[in-house]
């Protein structure tokens, strides 16, 4: 699986977007761009994912650039219950099973 | 429907105990897996299943071992705890719908210290 780079910390004003960003200029074809977040040692959380388009649900968007050398994740309306860890994961999918997790970006949001 | 659950919440072991820990799932998914997560990094994978019978090794899977007889059940056994197994693990279970497998939910974990 490609590897992925994200900043170690990120802060954000409750109620402005959050943007997250990611790094993987290793990635392949065939692999998909996954976020999971994880709150205080909760388990992790999924988000969202995408191959190349950019994909939004009722959590998140997700903007992967066109070489898919990047991706950023949004979160429109930050709020305080947001404060989590972020993990960005590129795997083999949708038929791989397996997640990578790297180290993750801290965001905190701020009243 | 209560999802991933995780047993025990708390562990404290001696070096050289055996243990397991259990992980079951009323999702009726294929997939399933255990991770661990040492403080302030990210988690890495000891031990994953995708269907009962079938069974492989992760990441990390040095000292533990497991076995799946059931789809709902997939219990992490711990041979010889060892002060370097201290941790917080994660069991994780995907369906797998249509020729992909879908998000991974995970379990509330269980803290492991072994002195």
């Amino acid at each position: 699986d490609a590897k992925t780079t994200q900043p170690p910390s990120m802060d954000c004003a409750e109620g402005r977007a959050a943007n997250l960003p990611c790094n993987h200029s290793t990635i392949s074809g065939n692999e998909y761009v996954y976020w999971y977040r994880q709150i205080h040692s909760q388990g992790p959380q999924y988000i969202i994912h995408g191959l190349k388009n950019n994909e939004t649900n009722e959590m998140a968007s997700l903007i992967i650039t066109e070489d898919r050398k990047s991706s950023t994740l949004i979160l429109p309306h930050a709020t305080l219950r947001d404060t989590a860890v972020y993990y960005c994961i590129v795997r083999v999918g949708p038929s791989g099973s397996r997640l990578t997790f790297g180290e993750g970006t801290q965001l905190t949001v701020n009243p | 429907n209560a999802g991933v659950t995780q047993t025990p919440k708390f562990q404290v072991l001696k070096t050289g105990q055996s243990m397991t820990l259990q992980c079951a799932q009323d999702m009726n998914h294929e997939y399933m897996s255990w991770y661990r997560q040492d403080p302030g990094m990210g988690l890495r994978l000891i031990h994953y299943s995708v269907g009962a019978g079938i069974t492989d090794q992760g990441e990390v899977p040095n000292g533990y071992n497991v076995s799946r007889s059931t789809t709902e059940d997939f219990p992490l056994r711990l041979l010889s705890a060892a002060p370097s197994q201290t941790s917080v693990y994660f069991c994780a279970t995907s369906g797998f719908l249509g020729g992909a497998y879908n998000e991974q939910f995970f379990g509330p974990g269980t803290r492991l210290t072994v002195l």
